[in-house]
């Protein structure tokens, strides 16, 4: 049973379309994030939430919108891609609210390529 | 602004070397220090961390020195092992915040 998926696993689209990425943790974490990792491999984080609660939006284009339905869940929603946006996107949790300093349980990532 | 510096990039260890790879930090709130390891179309997952009330931490053949006066933090791969062919992710996070700051990565080839 995998801790955390996302979904889609790939995930190609055209500039200016819109796309949506899913995940879910069955941890009963109470924190989850989204971080980017670019094609050098540099991981960043985007977003932190805790109990549906966004608590860090960190400088991401207000293109980017996470949702999270429930604590299980947070779905990232993309508006007007570009090239730029090309990366592995990867759905973290952990458990807690300092969660940043407990481990964090990555997804598999999700290779969004914009062409 | 690059918070966690990492050298190097890239590695090349001959099996049952040891790898050595080296981080630095500018913020002294940082107060917890692990490493992830990922693998290729893999996430990235926690292979030991630290607390800066320690110097050092092993773990099997994972050793993480830690030298709080000069911010640096360093893992050793011991007896390396094809096996650990990854790439490793130092990072650093404090209590106040809520996500990991990571490191650029190394990418880490063991040779048979």
């Amino acid at each position: 049973d995998t801790a955390v998926s996302q979904t889609p696993k790939y995930l190609v689209t055209q500039m200016g379309n819109d796309k949506s990425i899913k995940c879910e943790q069955n941890l009963g974490h109470d924190t989850m994030y989204w971080y980017k990792q670019d094609s050098k491999k540099f991981l960043k984080i985007m977003f932190s939430y805790n109990n549906k609660e966004l608590i860090i939006n960190e400088t991401v284009p207000n293109r980017f919108s996470p949702k999270s339905p429930d604590k299980a869940h947070l779905n990232l929603h993309i508006n007007s891609l570009e090239l730029g946006d090309s990366a592995v996107y990867f759905c973290a949790s952990s458990r807690g609210a300092a969660g940043a300093r407990t481990e964090a349980f990555f997804g598999q990532g999700t290779r969004l390529t914009v062409v | 602004q690059q918070q966690v510096k990492q050298s190097p990039q890239s590695l090349i260890v001959q099996k049952g070397g040891i790898s050595i790879i080296n981080c630095a930090y500018e913020n002294t709130a940082f107060d917890y220090f692990p490493w992830y390891q990922q693998f290729p179309g893999k996430g990235p997952a926690l292979l030991i961390a630290i607390r800066p009330d320690v110097s050092e931490k092993k773990e099997g053949r994972f050793t993480i020195s830690f030298n709080k006066s000069a911010k640096q933090f360093s893992l050793h791969i011991m007896d390396s092992q094809p096996g650990d062919s990854a790439t490793y992710f130092c990072a650093a996070s404090m209590a106040a915040g809520n996500k990991l700051t990571f490191g650029g990565g190394t990418r880490v080839l063991v040779k048979p």
